[in-house]
């Protein structure tokens, strides 16, 4: 089965850090690919997303991500975060094999320490 | 505007009761999901219904049953509770089918089976 990897569980980081958060997928064929966040005690919105075209995708509040294909991967990337940024990351992907099945990864939370 | 409402926020239930999880979308659109969120599994599909009539199952429909009542609402039951159902519930809705757009969240149920 298809499935989502998100290595790193929990991060922790101090303000105006770099940050990077590892996702990838199981499958070789054609997919979409999306990063949400879900601020504390809030619901998931989405941060970025990407169908097709430029493979670095660049999202709301200054993140941007790279679809590397022949790595299956879809990292997330922010070059200075903030404490604003702490939250639970999630990747998600559409396997269009299983009938455009949207999977998510198990979340990264990111802790930014002011 | 209110996107994607959910009701209750909150519930607890015994071993074997039952209770309906409702969620409204004033957004227009056809497709609407039930995903449960599980520490460190990320969130996983329990039903997906693409038009208002159609149902289909997710990655973890056991336990559970669904009832698209019209295009606005779609409806979650629990027939008899199981402390393995304890979990956070999130209603989306997305504007294409299935696994081509971006989906909305709903605030999120938590339930708490004892």
């Amino acid at each position: 089965a298809q499935s989502v990897s998100q290595h790193n569980h929990h991060v922790i980081l101090s303000e105006a850090a770099s940050l990077e958060l590892g996702c990838n997928y199981s499958y070789g064929g054609t997919v979409n690919l999306f990063w949400y966040v879900q601020y504390p005690g809030q619901h998931l919105q989405l941060l970025l997303k990407y169908f097709s075209g430029d493979p670095l995708v660049k999202g709301i509040k200054g993140f941007e991500a790279e679809f590397i294909k022949s790595k299956f991967s879809f990292n997330l990337r922010k070059p200075s975060v903030q404490w604003s940024d702490t939250a639970e990351y999630f990747c998600a992907v559409i396997f269009y094999n299983q009938g455009g099945k949207l999977i998510f990864g198990q979340g990264t939370e990111l802790s930014v320490k002011p | 505007n209110a996107g994607v409402t959910q009701t209750p926020k909150f519930q607890v239930l015994k071993t074997g009761q039952s209770m309906t999880l409702q969620c409204a979308q004033d957004m227009n659109h056809n497709s609407m999901y039930w995903y449960r969120q599980d520490p460190g599994m990320g969130l996983r599909l329990i039903y997906y219904s693409a038009s208002e009539g159609t149902t289909d199952k997710g990655e973890v429909p056991n336990g559970y049953n669904v009832s698209r009542l019209n295009k606005r609402e779609f409806s979650l039951r629990l027939e008899s509770a199981a402390p393995s159902q304890t979990s956070v519930y999130f209603c989306a809705s997305s504007e294409r089918g299935r696994g081509t757009g971006e989906l909305f969240f709903g605030e999120g149920s938590r339930l708490t089976v004892l």
